[in-house]
C-alpha cells in the first residue's frame, strides 16, 4: 500500500538547471509534507515542508509546491550544483504538529552533473 | 548545530541473537522514533514513543520489539530474536513537540542510521 509514491527513481540534471522532483500522494488525509534529502551512508536530512494550508513554500534555493487537488508535490531545486547530488524522499504526516509517524515515499536519486 | 547520534554505525549479528541499537536524541526534544529501511527499500515507521511510553507503533513493530528510555539521554531499540528478514538500515528521530501546542509543525530530526546485518 503506497500511500507516498515517487514514480522517478533517479534524474539527471545539469548543475545550473532546475530540478524537480515529484511526488504523488493517495492519503487525503496528510496535510503537512516534508522533503528530505539523504546522502550515503548518513540518515535522512531535513529539506524543506509544507502544510497543507498552503501551496508554495521556499527556502533559498529550494520550492515545495503543492497541489491538494491533484494529491502531487514537486520540489523544485534551482540553481543546481554538484552537491545536490543525493536521493530525496518525499514524507507526509497526518498532522502539523510533527509528533506522528511519517510516510515516506521510495525516494529519487537526484545526480547533478558539473 | 545539535544532532541526533545512533551506535553502532554497523551490527552484525547470527540470527536468534539480541541487538540493542542505541540513540541519543536531541537534548530538548520530547518524541522518538524509530525507523527502518531495508536495502532497496521505503524508510518505513516503526514506533513513536513519548513520556516514557509508546504512542503509535507500526504492524512492524511485533513483540520481539521493544524500546525504551533507560536515562534521560539514551533511547533504545531491542530485538529480541533476530530474524533474516529484520537486516536494514535503522534510523532513530527526534521531535520538538511542546505539549498542548497544536497546529505547530515541527520537523522529525534523523540520526545517521544503525546498520545491522542478521546473518
Amino acid at each position: 500500500d503506497q500511500q507516498v509514491k515517487q514514480n522517478s527513481p533517479s534524474l539527471s540534471v545539469q548543475e545550473g538547471r532546475i530540478s524537480i522532483l515529484n511526488c504523488d500522494y493517495t492519503n487525503s488525509m496528510f496535510d503537512y509534507f516534508l522533503w528530505y534529502k539523504k546522502y550515503p551512508a548518513e540518515g535522512p536530512t531535513f529539506l524543506i515542508s509544507i502544510s497543507s494550508i498552503k501551496d508554495k513554500n521556499e527556502d533559498g534555493r529550494f520550492t515545495v509546491f503543492l497541489n491538494k487537488s491533484a494529491k502531487h508535490l514537486s520540489l523544485h531545486i534551482v540553481p543546481s550544483q554538484p552537491g545536490d547530488s543525493a536521493v530525496y524522499f518525499c514524507a507526509a504526516s497526518l498532522t502539523i504538529s510533527g509528533n506522528t509517524p511519517l510516510v515516506f515515499g521510495k525516494g529519487t536519486r537526484l545526480s547533478v552533473i558539473a | 548545530e545539535p544532532e541526533v547520534t545512533q551506535t553502532p554505525s554497523h551490527q552484525v549479528t547470527q540470527m536468534g541473537q539480541e541487538v540493542i541499537l542505541r540513540c541519543v536524541p536531541i537534548s530538548n526534544h520530547l518524541y522518538f522514533y524509530w525507523y527502518r529501511q531495508i536495502l532497496g527499500q521505503k524508510v518505513e515507521f516503526l514506533v513513536s514513543f513519548y513520556n516514557n511510553e509508546i504512542s503509535e507503533k507500526s504492524e512492524i513493530f511485533d513483540d520481539q520489539f521493544s524500546v525504551e528510555r533507560p536515562d534521560g539521554s539514551n533511547f533504545t531499540l531491542k530485538i529480541r530474536s533476530t530474524k533474516l528478514e529484520d537486516s536494514a538500515m535503522y534510523f532513530c528521530a527526534s521531535s520538538e513537540a511542546p505539549p498542548g501546542t497544536s497546529g505547530v509543525t515541527d520537523t522529525q530530526y534523523f540520526g545517521p542510521g544503525t546498520r545491522l546485518t542478521v546473518l
